[in-house]
Formats: C-alpha cells, structure tokens, sequence
C-alpha cells in the first residue's frame, strides 16, 4: 500500500521484556515521527527523524527507549526492560520534509504490558 | 514552552447543525505552524489543514471552515450542517520553530458525536 505501514498492529509482553515496533513510511518521504499515545489523550511526540539522523530525541522518555532508521527508510522503536505503564498506542507518521509538513499516520501499535 | 489546549472534551449535536471546536495555543515562537488532524473511531489521525503563523486568512473546505485569530491565540475549527460521518476525535496540533523544535504538539483533542 501507500500509506504509512506500521508492525505489528497489537503487542502482547510480559513486564521486563524487550519489544521492538516497526515503521514503514511513505516511499519518499525523509521525515518521521514516533508518538505514543493513550487513552482519551493526544500523541506524545517522541522522537524525530530527518533521513537517518535523529534530529530531535526530547521526547523520549528514558533510557529504555531508543529509536534507529539506519538508512533513512524503515524505523525501528525499541524498548528495553518493559513496563506497565509502557502500554499504549505507538504511532508513527511520516511527511515529505520537517517542520510545518502535514504528517501521514500508520494505524499504530497497540503495546500492552502484562 | 509549547502548548495546545482544546478545553471542549466531547460535545454532541444532531445531525445537521454547526458546530464549533475550540483550539488554544501558546509558543515563544514567531514562526509556527498550526493542523487539525481528525482521527476517526478506525484510529489513523487524518490531516485536515495547515496553517502557518504569517497567513492569518480563513479558510473554508467544504463544511469545513477555519479562524485563525493571533490576537487570541486561537485556531478554531467550524463544521456547518454536521453529519454521522464527521463523528471522531479532533486535534489540534502545533509546531514551532525555534524553542519547539522538530516536536509536534497535540491537544488533547475533542470526541465529536453527531447523532442522526
């Protein structure tokens, strides 16, 4: 398909356990985001990539969580060590360039811890 | 610091009256982009518009209909003569330049039920 692809749709793991979450963006574009978002709320921005670079990482919440797009293409957001509170809908999205650019979502990863 | 307040939770109408919903934003910022992203019960957000912080002129889409007021910091979005199929959570979004960085900042958003 065109759009954003993100795997798996559902995540089911136990607490300590490492996940990794995919993103497939559109073909094309060099921008993309990582948001976590839960119940009742908006997306949290995470983290931004321009090509492979993380141009803005602030939104990470701690060191068990990273993010690679080793050649500026598919994405991988990992997380060490889970947690409970962990659980939540992980979005990606990606535009065509960086500020300002309407982005495009996936329909997400539904993280949820044991 | 950066941040959208849309103080509108839910609100329900009866198809085929206008409704309002309300968008906040507060940045340092003089260079900033504000969207609205509409995220259906299917769950993908879906980009409705843009709007950058030097082009203050309305726009209308459709129903759809947009003010953008600097003055009071607002970027309201207006759905005229509402159908079933607008039922969904709204954001609203921004962006800033310089003290934002590449963050997107979302509202909380607002559930949006139009009853047939």
């Amino acid at each position: 398909g065109a759009g954003v692809s993100q795997t798996p749709s559902n995540k089911v793991t136990e607490k300590g356990k490492y996940v990794e979450l995919r993103c497939d963006p559109i073909s094309g574009h060099t921008a993309l985001y990582w948001y976590r978002q839960s119940l009742g709320q908006g997306p949290e921005f995470l983290i931004y990539f321009q090509g492979t670079g993380a141009a803005d990482d602030s939104g990470l919440p701690n060191d068990r969580f990273f993010a690679v797009r080793p050649e500026g293409s598919v994405s991988t957001l990992k997380i060490q060590r889970t947690e409970r509170g962990d659980s939540a809908v992980y979005l990606c999205a990606s535009s065509i360039g960086g500020l300002g650019q309407p982005q495009h979502f996936g329909d997400g990863t539904r993280l949820s811890i044991l | 610091a950066q941040k959208v307040t849309q103080a509108q939770t839910e609100i329900s109408v009866v198809e085929k009256e206008d409704v309002t919903l309300d968008c906040v934003y507060e940045t340092r910022d003089t260079t900033y982009y504000l969207f609205w992203y509409k995220q259906p019960p299917s769950g993908e957000l879906v980009f409705l518009i843009r709007r950058n912080s030097f082009d203050e002129q309305n726009e209308i889409s459709g129903r759809y209909s947009w003010n953008f007021q600097k003055s009071t910091s607002s970027f309201n979005f207006t759905i005229t003569a509402s159908q079933v199929v607008d039922s969904a959570v709204y954001f609203c979004a921004l962006s800033g330049l310089n003290t934002g960085g590449f963050k997107t900042i979302f509202g909380a958003g607002t559930r949006l039920f139009v009853k047939a």
